[in-house]
């Protein structure tokens, strides 16, 4: 079975200072995961993807996250964080079979100016 | 390509009612999913169609729930005597042969009264 657990419900960080989110995975293969972000009445948009190629995914916006099977993690993290950056963060593992998704509780990243 | 498109975006519906959701997917992808999201949660999976065959439904789809992808297509999504729990976002991705990748739309937000 194929599960994630987002760490941290809220996350709150001053403009400009380095952001992590933190995820970590279940899975008895070799997974696809994914961040999504989802604004405030926006559609959940991809941020990024790591499907088994470098363990360094480097997605939009200035994010990128880090597979490390044995720590079963997949973090994301962004140097210098924006207004903009506010929303709730989804991590995602995908089912090799069918591809759908399981999604992580969300984490809410808050700004502070 | 104008991406997933879902409609009504929102509904207002009185308990015990019937609703139908619809949803085209982006041309020529032939996975369509549905998902459920509640307030605070992340999206939870509902049922999956491979062009028109529905190969995969939860079991947090109850019999009230049912799904059709007619000629592999748009899909609909109908909710029969609707009751205050069936409150949610509902969310339509899709996703084009080989890839593990599913674009979402806005979402369909139910309020049952």
């Amino acid at each position: 079975a194929q599960s994630v657990t987002q760490l941290d419900s809220h996350v709150s960080v001053s403009e400009g200072t380095p952001v992590l989110l933190r995820c970590n995975y279940s899975s008895s293969y070799s997974p696809s995961l994914f961040w999504y972000v989802q604004h405030p009445n926006k559609g959940l948009q991809l941020l990024l993807k790591y499907t088994s190629a470098a363990t360094l995914v480097k997605g939009i916006n200035g994010f990128e996250a880090e597979f490390k099977k044995s720590e079963t993690s997949f973090h994301l993290t962004k140097p210098s964080a924006h207004m903009s950056d506010a929303a709730e963060y989804f991590c995602v593992v995908g089912h090799s079979g069918t591809y759908k998704y399981i999604f992580g509780t969300g984490t809410r990243l808050k700004v502070l100016a | 390509d104008t991406g997933v498109s879902q409609n009504p975006r929102h509904k207002i519906t009185k308990r015990g009612q019937n609703v139908t959701f619809r949803c085209d997917p982006i041309s020529e992808h032939n996975r369509l999913y549905w998902y459920r999201q509640t307030l605070g949660q992340g999206p939870e999976f509902l049922t999956y169609f491979q062009n028109e065959a529905q190969l995969e439904k939860s079991r947090l789809l109850s019999d009230r729930f049912s799904a059709e992808r007619p000629k592999g297509s748009f899909s609909t999504l109908e909710i029969q005597r609707t009751e205050q729990g069936d409150s949610a976002m509902y969310l339509c991705a899709s996703s084009a042969p080989g890839n593990t990748e599913a674009f979402f739309g806005q979402g369909t937000r139910l309020t049952v009264v």
